[in-house]
């Protein structure tokens, strides 16, 4: 069974914290997706990656950064945590062409 | 700008009714795909359909069924036979080429149907 998971269901943090929220994958996909989920405006993709070493902004990346140093991890770094960010972080993943996309459970943070 | 319009932030249905879900997007590339994926108040995401844009055929999954009219932009969910399960937000997503190695996948804001006993 295909498998992504994400380190973190929940999460508090303070403001001007760093804050690493990782995500991996067991299905030797190329493709991994940060988005960020809030009411009533969806999923918003933040950063994604297509192959190990190789990120891509979003259309929300302003204040976040990512790392993918192996295949199966991508991780979404936010350098200085602002409570602007509190929100639901889906990861996903998925094979070169096919496109369907095999989510995480997701990270719940809040920043106080 | 949005490139995926959903236009119903919330929907009812009666149980065993058939249900459309709008969806509307704006690429310029000719090679695209559009997805349609359930999110029920447990949080998961899971998939439900897929349409290219070169399939010549309306994508069909049990009882969801994409209604895809390229030339209008548009790739409404219909759902048949609605049940008590169905009652989740909905999300419409489009997969377009973000560069020449990659592609990007990009969602709407969603729609929650509800199902009514």
């Amino acid at each position: 069974d295909v498998k992504v998971t994400q380190s973190s269901r929940y999460l508090v943090k303070r403001t001007g914290e760093k804050v690493f929220l990782e995500c991996v994958q067991d299905m030797d996909h190329e493709n991994m997706f940060w988005y960020r989920q809030d009411p009533g405006l969806g999923l918003r993709l933040i950063y994604f990656s297509y192959d190990v070493k190789m990120k891509e902004k979003g259309d929300i990346p302003e204040g976040y950064s990512v790392s993918r140093e192996k295949k199966e991890r991508f991780s979404l770094i936010l350098e200085s945590a602002s409570t602007n960010q509190t929100s639901m972080y889906l990861c996903a993943s998925t094979p070169t062409v096919t496109g369907e996309l095999f989510f995480g459970e997701g990270s719940r943070l809040t920043v106080l | 700008a949005q490139k995926i319009t959903q236009t119903q932030p919330g929907m009812f249905v009666q149980e065993k009714e058939a249900v459309t879900l709008d969806c509307t997007y704006d690429t310029s590339d000719p090679s695209y795909g559009l997805f349609w994926y359930k999110q029920p108040s447990s949080g998961e995401m899971i998939f439900l359909i897929y349409q290219g844009s070169y399939d010549q055929q309306n994508a069909t999954e049990g009882r969801y069924s994409l209604n895809f009219q390229k030339a209008r932009k548009s790739a409404n969910l219909v759902i048949s036979a609605s049940q008590l399960g169905d009652s989740a937000m909905y999300f419409c997503a489009m997969r377009e080429p973000g560069g020449a190695s990659y592609d990007k996948v990009i969602f709407g804001p969603g729609t929650s149907l509800s199902v009514i006993p």
